[in-house]
């Protein structure tokens, strides 16, 4: 069964720095996400991604964030300059059609110090 | 607000039983319901979900119910199995497609 896949599964990073999380969607999907989970609380929404743009963003995904898919693979979330509250594990997921269900990666753990 | 809430966090259940998975939600504009299951370190797995013009749907062990009146929604997983054990996830949106709302989480532990 097709996955979406996420690279490096751990990051850790100093404050400040930036950091570029990656994700290889499910091929034939059109609708990308990121959603992030701190540890112990719940998922929540960054971001998504349609027809080369964003669609919807959270209060979450400020200035310091920002998505790109630079080929017909890749979809990656970008911090510009990490916080500590950055810390968290981050999840791409993608869909085909508009109205189907979400897939998600096993997602990337950020690790700021 | 929006919210999406769940009424145990940890819930207990012995191999072979049936086990239900509550979830309440406040946004009653909400259109579409899904459960996630999520395993030790893994994303989300999609199990199951229901649009607001139903009020219940089945799939390979599981059913979900929604209830609008009362704005809750229920995960039926039968005859409980070892594979079952992990944090289940409720989570709603507008439609789907749309940004989803999750809640907090019940974790299941089965017993053998």
């Amino acid at each position: 069964e097709p996955e979406v896949t996420q690279t490096p599964s751990h990051q850790v990073t100093q404050m400040g720095q930036e950091v570029i999380l990656r994700c290889v969607p499910i091929s034939n999907h059109l609708y990308f996400y990121w959603y992030r989970q701190i540890l112990g609380q719940k998922v929540e929404f960054l971001v998504s991604f349609y027809n080369n743009e964003i669609s919807e963003k959270s209060e979450i995904f400020d200035d310091q964030f920002s998505v790109e898919r630079p080929d017909g693979s890749n979809f990656t979330l970008k911090i510009r300059s990490t916080k500590l509250e950055d810390s968290a594990m981050y999840f791409c997921a993608s869909t085909g059609q508009g109205n189907s269900p979400l897939h998600f990666g096993n997602g990337t753990r950020l690790t700021v110090t | 607000g929006e919210s999406v809430g769940l009424h145990l966090p940890t819930l207990s259940v012995q191999e072979g039983d049936n086990s239900i998975i509550n979830c309440a939600y406040s946004n009653s504009a909400s259109d579409y319901f899904i459960w996630y299951k999520q395993e030790s370190g893994k994303g989300p797995q999609f199990i199951i979900d229901i649009r607001s013009n139903m009020d219940k749907r089945q799939g390979q062990r599981v059913t979900v119910l929604l209830n609008k009146t009362v704005k809750h929604l229920s995960l039926q997983i039968a005859a409980t199995q070892p594979g079952d054990s992990a944090v289940y996830f409720c989570a709603e949106s507008k439609a789907a497609g749309n940004k989803l709302t999750f809640g907090g989480g019940t974790r299941v532990l089965v017993k053998p």
